[in-house]
């Protein structure tokens, strides 16, 4: 089945504890991204990957680092999370090469509480 | 400025009427992409129905349809025969094809509520 996996699904953690939600993909998507969602703002971008070892920030990537060292795989790491980082986290990928088109295909998203 | 504007925040509809939810977009570029996705209770986000600057005919995907209006740069998304299923959040969203980002500007969100 083509899917795009995120774990963990949940989180509870503490200012300043490190964390990482990773994120898999099994359709061989050369593009693959991060949002966060917040109520009354909709999803917005954190960071993206054109192709392997190419990543670029998006609209809101303070706080937050990425990395591409497979294809397959877009991990997001907050090196010191902070309160404001609580947010409802969606990885996402798409195909690279089809101009305007081409859905977004989303994981599950990832539910991150910061204490 | 927004990009994308949803002004609806909530809806309300019968179950078996039809309903629109509206979005309007703010470009400049000649070649974009208009989305719809559906976000129910469980919080995944599923692809509803796509748009291109470019179609001359507007897009439709079984009960869902898409109302573009080019001029008055609108994307309103029409569902038919609502089904208490439907109840969800849902957003509209813009890709703008000369950006090499491949990023979706999402709108607020419109909630919508399907009553029995």
């Amino acid at each position: 089945e083509a899917q795009v996996t995120q774990n963990p699904r949940y989180l509870i953690t503490v200012t300043g504890k490190k964390l990482t939600v990773t994120c898999s993909q099994n359709m061989n998507h050369e593009y693959m991204s991060w949002y966060r969602q917040d109520p009354g703002l909709g999803l917005r971008q954190i960071y993206y990957s054109m192709n392997v070892e190419v990543t670029d920030k998006g609209d809101v990537p303070e706080g937050y680092k990425v990395s591409r060292k497979e294809k397959r795989n877009f991990p997001l790491i907050l090196e010191s999370p902070s309160p404001n980082q609580t947010s409802l986290y969606f990885c996402a990928s798409s195909p690279r090469d089809r101009g305007p088109a081409g859905e977004l295909f989303f994981g599950e998203g990832s539910r991150l509480t910061v204490l | 400025a927004q990009k994308i504007t949803q002004t609806q925040p909530g809806m309300f509809v019968q179950e078996k009427e039809a309903v629109t939810l509206d979005c309007t977009y703010d470009t400049s570029d000649p070649s974009y992409g208009l989305f719809w996705y559906k976000q129910p209770s469980s919080g995944e986000m599923i692809f509803l129905i796509y748009q291109g600057s470019y179609d001359q005919q507007n897009a439709t995907e079984g009960r869902y349809s898409l109302n573009f209006q080019k001029a008055r740069k609108s994307a309103n998304l029409v569902i038919s025969a609502s089904q208490l299923g439907d109840s969800a959040m849902y957003f509209c969203a813009m890709r703008e094809g000369g950006t090499g980002r491949r990023a979706l500007t999402f709108g607020s969100g419109t909630r919508l509520q399907v009553q029995p």
